[in-house]
């Protein structure tokens, strides 16, 4: 069964530190890895999305990285923000051959930064 | 762009009642999907159109959902008749295809008394 597992479950970080989020998936085969970001009372907002083919890819502060081997990926946070407190989703794409493929959503990690 | 535009908000209906969630995506983006959020399941997939056709329907729960897209600009998410346990917050969001992000609108909550 294609699944995406996320860790920690939630987070307590203070301002200012660093942090890295995880995601492991099973999900086959495989088409795009991405990681969304959700506010309190918000869509998810995209952060990063990655192909196969690519191992890491930044987007300001946040910087996601990608084992197609290990079937692993993980976001890292920089100098963490109060801002930056929101839930963490981890999406795998599965790849039909097509031009759509099914989406599989990780529960996704709750970030709380604190001053 | 306003980006993706849902309505109403904030949905609150007594149960047995029909209820109807709408949908203005992002013009040019092919593709419409339509996802309900609860704390025990997350997001799942109800529904999604391309070039305004239903595609894939199998995360629809029940024929008491229905969701319709007349136009490249406009979709809708019926349901009819409404439950407590269909209270989550339903999201709507459309892509230009398969390697593009989403872009979510800001969701609608329902409550189902």
């Amino acid at each position: 069964k294609n699944q995406v597992e996320q860790s920690p479950q939630s987070l307590i970080i203070l301002e200012g530190k660093n942090c890295t989020l995880q995601c492991n998936y099973t999900v086959s085969p495989f088409s795009n890895l991405r990681w969304y970001k959700q506010d309190t009372g918000r869509g998810p907002v995209s952060l990063t999305i990655m192909t196969f083919s690519e191992n890491t890819k930044s987007n300001g502060r946040y910087t996601a990285t990608l084992d197609a081997d290990t079937k692993q990926s993980s976001l890292h946070i920089t100098a963490s923000q109060l801002s930056d407190s929101a839930s963490y989703i981890c999406v795998v794409s599965e790849n039909y051959g097509g031009s759509q493929g099914n989406l599989i959503f990780g529960k996704g990690t709750k970030l709380s930064v604190k001053p | 762009d306003a980006g993706v535009i849902q309505s109403p908000r904030h949905e609150v209906t007594e149960m047995g009642q029909e209820v109807t969630l709408r949908c203005k995506p992002i013009s040019g983006h092919d593709y419409l999907f339509w996802y309900r959020q609860t704390m025990m399941r997350g997001l799942e997939l109800l529904i999604y159109f391309n070039n305004n056709v239903p595609i894939d329907d199998s995360g629809m729960p029940e024929d008491r959902f229905s969701a319709k897209m007349p136009n490249a600009s406009f979709s809708t998410l019926k349901i009819q008749p409404s439950e407590p346990r269909d209270s989550a917050v339903y999201f709507c969001a459309s892509s230009r295809g398969a390697n593009y992000g989403y872009t979510f609108g800001s969701g609608t909550r329902l409550t189902v008394v």
